[in-house]
């Protein structure tokens, strides 16, 4: 089985300032897949970026941006310059490349500071 | 085009009521998932569909029984509906294997009074 970790229940940022989001997990797989989900106040679950396991490039999506360190089983999610839209449930999640079932964190609420 | 579609998207209902939400998905995916968000915003997996085929089940009471007539349809329903069942719960499909991620339906907000 996996188990994903989310050290931070709530994180709060300034407008326009850069919060990190902590997420380490792990897995006994030997190839995996990671990602951050966001979920607003709307409920609907975005995914926001996904990591393959085996590239050591952080993935990058415009404003977000992981850190992955495969050693250490950690990955954070990076949201630079921060916008009110941002603020929402945020959610790490993994899943095994052969595997059908992704485990998600229990969740980091962002709170967006005008 | 809704990816994953769910309806009804809020059901309020009495206990002891038989409840039924479904789900369907139109990105040709062979996996199909059930999620049940608690007040808390946990996430925990109920049943996974492989293909029409039972795959995932977890220690969910009996009165939870899904049913996937085929690959692009999972539906959930529910006997003798009590208040610990109110909850959001979520579709999900997913193609094995791809690491594309799931993608989620929009939510169905189940309340039980």
């Amino acid at each position: 089985a996996q188990t994903v970790t989310q050290s931070q229940p709530e994180m709060s940022v300034q407008e326009a300032e850069t919060v990190t989001l902590s997420c380490t997990y792990d897995t006994s797989e030997s190839d995996y897949y990671l990602f951050w989900y966001k979920q607003p106040p709307s409920r609907q679950m975005i995914l926001v970026i996904r990591q393959e396991a085996y590239k050591q490039q952080n993935a990058t999506e415009n404003r977000f941006s992981v850190n992955f360190q495969k050693a250490a089983k950690s990955f954070s999610l990076k949201i630079s310059d921060s916008q009110l839209g941002d603020a929402a449930m945020y959610f790490c999640a993994s899943g095994g490349v052969t595997g059908n079932q992704f485990y998600f964190g229990t969740g980091t609420s962002l709170t967006v500071i005008p | 085009d809704t990816a994953v579609s769910q309806t009804p998207k809020y059901l309020v209902t009495q206990m002891g009521n038989d409840k039924s939400i479904k789900c369907e998905q139109n990105l040709g995916h062979d996996t199909m998932y059930w999620y049940k968000q608690d007040s808390k915003k946990f996430l925990k997996i109920m049943f996974s569909y492989n293909n029409k085929e039972l795959i995932i089940n977890e220690t969910v009471p009996n009165r939870f029984s899904p049913k996937s007539p085929d690959k692009a349809h999972l539906n959930l329903h529910i006997n003798s509906l009590e208040l610990g069942d109110s909850a959001v719960y979520f579709c999900a499909s997913s193609q094995a294997g791809q690491g594309a991620g799931y993608t989620f339906g929009s939510g169905t907000r189940l309340t039980v009074v």
